[in-house]
């Protein structure tokens, strides 16, 4: 069964950071690029960081970059993102998601981990 | 960035009826002969799941009451007879640049 599970989140104070992963199974990671999309409480996704099959190749969301720092590790089978300097409209579910080949959009899911800034 | 633009807002739909939701671009989402317009589901307590791809394909096990149509700028969501199991808010998304953009969402309930 094709899986994505999140891990990491909880509750940080402002100025505090996180380190998110994301454990997959049953493909192939390194055949896949991979995205982080956050959802804060009551409000619509928003897609924030994306990784090359490879690792070579990294896009963020403007308003983030600097603060954000997307990894992998193939052998490992583990995807993650670093978010340093967390502010309270950083208090978000956020999943780890996959890319289709051929299509600019996410067709696998996690369940999300919740980051709470307070 | 782009802006995703969807209306109606909420949307409440007797089961059995049809429902369609509207979704504008701020840009055309045509590149290389392909449309990056998606539409996502998102059930209560669960993940968006994708429904349909390049504005009419459908996901492998999405049901046939769903339809996708458009182009250019505006794209329509089409449920023929709307189940329980449709309930949920309804993201269209695209991906022709970055950063990939969703609309604010409608929410699709039942009388």
């Amino acid at each position: 069964e094709v899986q994505l599970v999140e891990s990491g989140g909880g509750l940080v104070q402002p100025g505090g950071s996180l380190r998110l992963s994301c454990a997959v199974s049953g493909f192939t990671l390194n055949t896949y690029w991979m995205s982080w999309v956050r959802q804060a409480p009551g409000k619509g996704p928003e897609w924030v960081a994306m990784i090359s099959d490879d690792g070579s190749i990294k896009h963020y969301v403007d308003s983030l970059e600097g603060r954000l720092t997307v990894s992998r590790d193939n052998g490992k089978n583990l995807v993650f993102l670093q978010i340093n300097n967390l502010r309270a409209e950083d208090t978000s579910r956020y999943y780890c998601v996959r890319h289709p080949v051929g299509l600019h959009a996410f067709d696998i899911w996690g369940q999300g981990t919740m980051v709470t800034v307070s | 960035d782009i802006v995703m633009t969807v209306s109606p807002v909420s949307l409440s739909v007797t089961p059995g009826q049809p429902a369609s939701i509207s979704c504008k671009s701020s840009r055309s989402l045509m590149y290389d002969g392909k449309t990056h317009l998606y539409w996502y589901l998102q059930k209560p307590g669960q993940p968006p799941q994708l429904l349909i791809y390049d504005i009419s394909k459908r996901l492998s096990g999405v049901p046939d009451r769903f339809s996708g149509s458009g182009s250019g700028t505006d794209f329509t969501l089409e449920i023929s007879r709307v189940e329980a199991e449709d309930v949920g808010i309804y993201y269209c998304v695209q991906g022709f640049q970055l950063p990939w953009t969703f609309g604010q969402g409608t929410t699709v309930d039942l009388k």
